[in-house]
């Protein structure tokens, strides 16, 4: 069974600091991964993927890809009160289309 | 605009009865997929299509139904069978590659 992996929350950031959100998983044959946002009561929707190993920056936003460790992370600098959602981390394996997504982890930033 | 829609917004189930839940996209994608959302448990895969007319069972299928008559629509059908309905029901498509998915808005089933 496929899994994603993120560490458990909830993470707490004062605002304008960085918010760091980690996940692993466990497909070696994993080839693109994404980072969805979803504030309560709302679908998600998507922020950032990456399909290459390094880094990847789209405004305060910085995805970056470890496919030797099994590992994403998605850098969120200056944090403001807007931020604050459930981070969704998802993968993409070879055979097809369908995501796997990880249980989320909840970021609250602090005026 | 394209767009993937989800309706209703919101709806009340009885016990013992089926409820229908619409899904439609003007996306021209070819996969659709429904998953359900329980408080603190991720999105959990109940039924995908990638073409139209075939459709596999994801992880949590039993006691939903679906069918994918149409490219643009993937309905999903709640039967009595599913003993605890109530959660948040989102249906999501995709072109058949590694783009990744776009949401609907949204179904909240409740129980009364």
């Amino acid at each position: 069974q496929k899994e994603v992996e993120q560490n458990s929350g909830p993470l707490s950031v004062p605002e304008g600091a960085i918010a760091s959100l980690n996940c692993t998983y466990s497909d070696r044959g994993s080839q693109s991964f994404f980072w969805y946002r979803q504030y309560s009561g709302k679908s998600p929707e998507l922020i950032m993927f990456i399909y290459s190993n390094g880094d990847k920056e789209d405004g305060r936003f910085t995805a970056q890809l470890n496919k030797a460790s099994q590992y994403v992370s998605l850098l969120i600098r200056d944090s403001q009160p807007s931020d604050s959602a459930t981070y969704l981390c998802a993968v993409i394996d070879g055979a097809n289309s369908k995501l796997t997504f990880g249980k989320g982890i909840t970021l609250s930033v602090r005026p | 605009d394209g767009g993937i829609t989800q309706s209703p917004k919101y709806l009340f189930r009885k016990e013992g009865q089926n409820v229908t839940l619409s899904c439609e996209q003007n996306l021209n994608h070819d996969a659709m997929y429904w998953y359900r959302q329980d408080p603190g448990q991720g999105l959990r895969l109940i039924y995908y299509s990638q073409i139209v007319n075939d459709f596999q069972k994801g992880d949590i299928a039993e006691g939903y139904s679906v069918s994918r008559e149409k490219k643009e629509s993937f309905p999903l059908t709640v039967t009595s069978a599913q003993k605890n309905p109530t959660a948040f029901y989102l249906c999501a498509s995709s072109f058949r590659d590694r783009r990744g998915y776009t949401f609907g808005s949204g179904t909240r089933l409740t129980v009364v």
